[in-house]
């Protein structure tokens, strides 16, 4: 079955290192979302990409960073410069820009 | 620029009853508008979406929508609650970024009691 796989579930980390998140579509999506929540605020976006090797910052990029080298892979690095980390991470894909948006199961990060 | 407001962080209601839940938006151009559901600890579902047309939307487990353009509004509305509604709801505006990327309301948590 086609889907978006997010990998790990759950992820600890320790204060000043970096941890990458995994995000795999086999929907053959041209376009990627990382969004973050937090309890009682919704989802917020990170980065997006429409298209392999290009991707744009979204509403709180700052102390994250993405790649896309293929166009079923968007993994995000969560870097030391992100001061408050712990959080759900959800991945996302659309068919194009104006398609609604198939989510993966979040990836549970937390600091410790 | 986009924002959606959920009114009720919490709404309870018991098995059978009417279930609304309430969602208004801004944006600066004409809206692509959605509902999702999130159970615990997994993903997102779309439930319905409103593009263009028809301005009341159906979609999935008896749920509908109708978009009012004049009170910027998206309700959530469903007949009659199951247990298995039981979850947190989130309804979202297309944009800023082109209409696929989606700005979040801050959800909603629909308590259903037997």
């Amino acid at each position: 079955d086609g889907g978006i796989t997010q990998s790990p579930k759950y992820l600890f980390r320790k204060e000043g290192q970096n941890v990458t998140l995994s995000c795999e579509q086999n929907l053959n999506h041209d376009a990627m979302y990382w969004y973050r929540q937090d309890p009682g605020q919704g989802l917020r976006l990170i980065y997006y990409s429409q298209i392999v090797n290009d991707f744009q910052k979204g509403d709180i990029a700052e102390g994250y960073s993405v790649s896309r080298e293929k166009k079923e892979s968007f993994p995000l690095t969560v870097t030391s410069a992100q001061k408050n980390p712990t959080a759900f991470y959800l991945c996302a894909s659309t068919l194009d820009r104006d398609t609604e948006a198939f989510f993966g199961q979040g990836t549970r990060l937390t600091v410790v | 620029a986009q924002s959606v407001t959920q009114l009720g962080s919490h709404v309870s209601v018991s098995e059978g009853a009417l279930v609304l839940l309430r969602c208004n938006y801004s944006s600066s151009v004409p809206p692509y508008l959605f509902w999702y559901v999130q159970y615990p600890n997994q993903g997102l579902q779309l439930l319905l979406k409103y593009t263009t047309g028809a301005t009341l939307v159906k979609g999935i487990n008896g749920f509908e929508a109708e978009f009012k353009k004049s009170e910027t509004s998206f309700h959530l509305t469903k007949p009659s609650a199951h247990m298995s509604d039981a979850a947190e709801y989130f309804c979202a505006v297309s944009g800023p970024w082109g209409y696929s990327t989606l700005t979040f309301g801050k959800g909603t948590m629909l308590l259903v009691s037997p």
